[in-house]
């Protein structure tokens, strides 16, 4: 049972264009949520996260949305840019302090110049 | 710091075969986690250690598989015997508190 839904494996974008990553989850308990990004052959690192008392987290052309009602959060990138294209998975963590991250599948975003 | 460091970067096996992934977390890190990456499952965790004792390990697909972490700077998962859809690569990532994973490079395992 997949708790962490990314349900588009891929997405191509424009250089300078905006990016819209998505992601649903089931759990209500999730409270912390995370997107990493991973290049080939490298191990997937952390890029930005959102606490469940937030609706949104800036952080340079990264911006995640949390709208806790849908159990629905999205990752977007303004502008994009052609080193963004890599594979992105969003995560989840329950309650509070330490819990394990569940994690999406993954999208995979190109963008072409 | 040289970041979490897995071994090998790639294993290529007969199914049957015993195979050993290694990884070596981020000193001073005190949890490790085993994860998985598949195309049709994303990143699944395997099994976690918190201070070398494995706290979860509700992940791990069959008995075929185990891992142990004897030390701090040194943990293993063991495929005996492996099977084709064992294939996959298999990520290592070690954290201190917080929820911020460092990951390794992985190690991809083909089973022939």
């Amino acid at each position: 049972d997949q708790q962490v839904k990314q349900n588009s494996p891929s997405l191509s974008v424009q250089e300078g264009r905006i990016s819209i990553l998505n992601c649903d989850y089931t759990n209500s308990m999730f409270d912390y949520f995370l997107w990493y990004k991973k290049y080939p052959a490298e191990g997937p690192t952390f890029l930005i996260s959102i606490s469940s008392i937030k609706d949104k987290n800036e952080d340079g052309r990264f911006t995640v949305f949390l709208n806790k009602s849908a159990k629905h959060l999205s990752l977007h990138i303004v502008p994009s840019q052609p080193g963004d294209s890599a594979v992105y998975f969003c995560a989840a963590s329950p309650g509070t302090g330490f819990q394990k991250l569940v994690f999406g599948t993954g999208t995979r975003l190109l963008v072409s110049p | 710091d040289a970041g979490v460091i897995q071994s090998p970067r790639h294993e290529v096996t007969e199914m049957g075969q015993e195979v050993t992934l290694r990884c070596k977390p981020i000193s001073g890190h005190d949890y490790l986690f085993w994860y998985r990456q598949t195309m049709m499952r994303g990143l699944e965790l395997l099994i976690y250690f918190n201070n070398n004792v494995p706290i979860d390990d509700s992940g791990m697909p069959e008995d075929r598989f185990s891992a142990k972490m004897p030390n701090a700077s040194f943990s293993t998962l063991k495929i005996q015997p492996s099977e084709p859809r064992d294939s996959a690569v298999y990520f290592c990532a070690s954290i201190t508190g917080g929820r911020g994973y460092t990951f390794g490079s992985g190690t991809r395992l083909t089973v022939v």
